[in-house]
């Protein structure tokens, strides 16, 4: 069954870094774009960045451009996201999905970053 | 950008009782392949986010047929035919038609009266 399992996050001070991963299984990872969404405290749900299947075409939204890159392994089935400068308002849980606008059937379980002195 | 507007925002319904919850867009969601990327997502508390409908009104494996989603254009729909408890959550649409930035729509909180 299709698995996303994610690690990575925790507390960090404003300006620091950190670096999530989630390991997919049981489909082709190689085969599928990728997506970080995040849901502060509270709110509603916000898309971070995606990636293609090849890793040649990536977004970001404009609230995390220049701060956050997403990469992917796909020998070892692997979706990261290094997030550096890290504010305040990037606190949240983050999530890796499955695909992009056709698809998301799949999420991880999330994982909570927050940035606090 | 293409914006999402939820309606209600909050819905309190007895169980056994219908519920409904509009979503509407800025612009059409009908793609250049015909197909209409409108999808709706269930969280419930303290979970991942669960997709409930893929493309307007098709259920996902596992989702009970008490859901049901229609709609086309701009205008969509989703419905709970008798509402269970195991239905709490925060409910969300998604257009998935406009790219680089697909947006959701702000959520819909369903709870038990």
């Amino acid at each position: 069954q299709v698995q996303l399992v994610q690690s990575g996050g925790g507390l960090v001070k404003p300006g620091g870094s950190l670096r999530l991963s989630c390991a997919a299984s049981g489909f082709t990872f190689s085969d599928h774009y990728m997506s970080w969404i995040r849901q502060a405290p509270g709110k509603g749900l916000e898309w971070v960045s995606y990636i293609s299947n090849s890793g040649s075409n990536i977004y970001y939204a404009d609230s995390v451009k220049g701060r956050f890159t997403i990469s992917r392994d796909n020998a070892k089935n692997s979706l990261f996201l290094q997030m550096n400068s890290l504010r305040a308002e990037d606190t949240a849980v983050y999530y890796c999905a499955r695909g992009v606008g056709a698809d998301l059937g799949y999420w991880g379980q999330g994982t909570l970053v927050t940035v606090s002195s | 950008d293409v914006v999402m507007t939820q309606s209600p925002l909050s819905l309190s319904v007895t169980l056994g009782q219908p519920a409904s919850i509009s979503c509407r867009s800025s612009q059409s969601l009908v793609y250049s392949d015909g197909n209409t990327y409108l999808h709706w997502f269930q969280q419930r508390p303290g979970q991942s986010p669960r997709r409930l409908i893929y493309k307007v009104s098709n259920r996902d494996s596992g989702v009970p047929d008490r859901f049901s989603g229609s709609g086309s254009g701009t205008d969509f729909t989703l419905k709970i035919s008798r509402v269970e408890a195991e239905d709490v959550g925060v409910y969300y649409c998604m257009q998935g038609t406009h790219w680089p930035l697909y947006t959701f729509g702000q959520g819909t909180k369903l709870e038990i009266k």
